[in-house]
């Protein structure tokens, strides 16, 4: 089981759009919609932002989406803000009690 | 307020023991799996182990296997992970983390530092 692709670094200015793309494969994101995704500051915990692809927790801005088709699954975040830029991963069950879950790369999302 | 706090990271030589501890507070531990998250410098999230909430089942990324043991107690709200054989790969930022019923991890610690010499 490999980890999962994410592009290193994503940008958008303000008030913009941006997504973050994660692909797997079909023993994980294509398989499960137990796809989630956090976000993280500098040395603050990871955030949930969202679950089984595309549930927001409670709290988290409705700027927040999430989708999946096929082996891939997306993060968009609408109406960008300075406060979004952090790391993100995406997180996909795998059912393998081997690595139950995988993890992608992570992507930095600057605004500029 | 539910919250997780690491502790027990440090430095140790390639070969030696670790013992990692994780309180918890602000919500019933018992009803909850938990999990061992690490992130190794300049590298992603990576899963390292968890437990469920009763009669303990455990499971383990073949990259800890046989070296770090995760155990909880219900009664103290503790979660923790015992690193034997570590390895310089094994240095990483190791966080706790509850796991909702929709294989997500909806609480996390601030995370604890282990580095290992070679």
């Amino acid at each position: 089981q490999s980890a999962l692709t994410q592009p290193a670094s994503v940008s958008g200015s303000p008030g913009q759009s941006i997504t973050i793309s994660c692909t797997g494969t079909s023993s994980d994101v294509g398989r499960y919609n137990s796809v989630s995704w956090y976000q993280r500051h500098p040395g603050k915990a990871p955030k949930l932002m969202i679950y089984e692809v595309s549930n927001r927790p409670s709290g988290v801005s409705n700027r927040f989406s999430g989708s999946k088709s096929g082996n891939t699954a997306s993060l968009t975040i609408s109406g960008l803000q300075a406060e979004d830029e952090a790391d993100y991963y995406c997180s996909s069950y795998t059912g393998s009690s081997n690595l139950l879950y995988v993890f992608g790369s992570g992507t930095k999302v600057t605004v500029l | 307020q539910e919250q997780l706090v690491e502790s027990g990271g440090g430095l140790v030589e390639a070969g030696g023991s670790l013992r990692l501890s994780c309180a918890a507070s602000g919500f019933t531990f018992s009803d909850y799996y938990m999990s061992w998250i690490r992130q190794a410098p300049g590298k992603g999230l990576e899963w390292v182990s968890d437990i469920s909430s009763g009669s303990p089942h455990t499971r383990y990324a073949d990259s800890v296997k046989g070296r770090f043991t995760i155990s909880r107690d219900n009664a103290k709200n503790s979660l923790s992970l015992q690193m034997n054989s570590l390895r310089a790969e094994d240095t990483a930022v190791y966080f706790c983390a509850r796991v909702t019923g929709q294989n997500a991890f909806d609480i996390w610690g601030q995370g604890t530092m282990v580095t290992v010499s070679s």
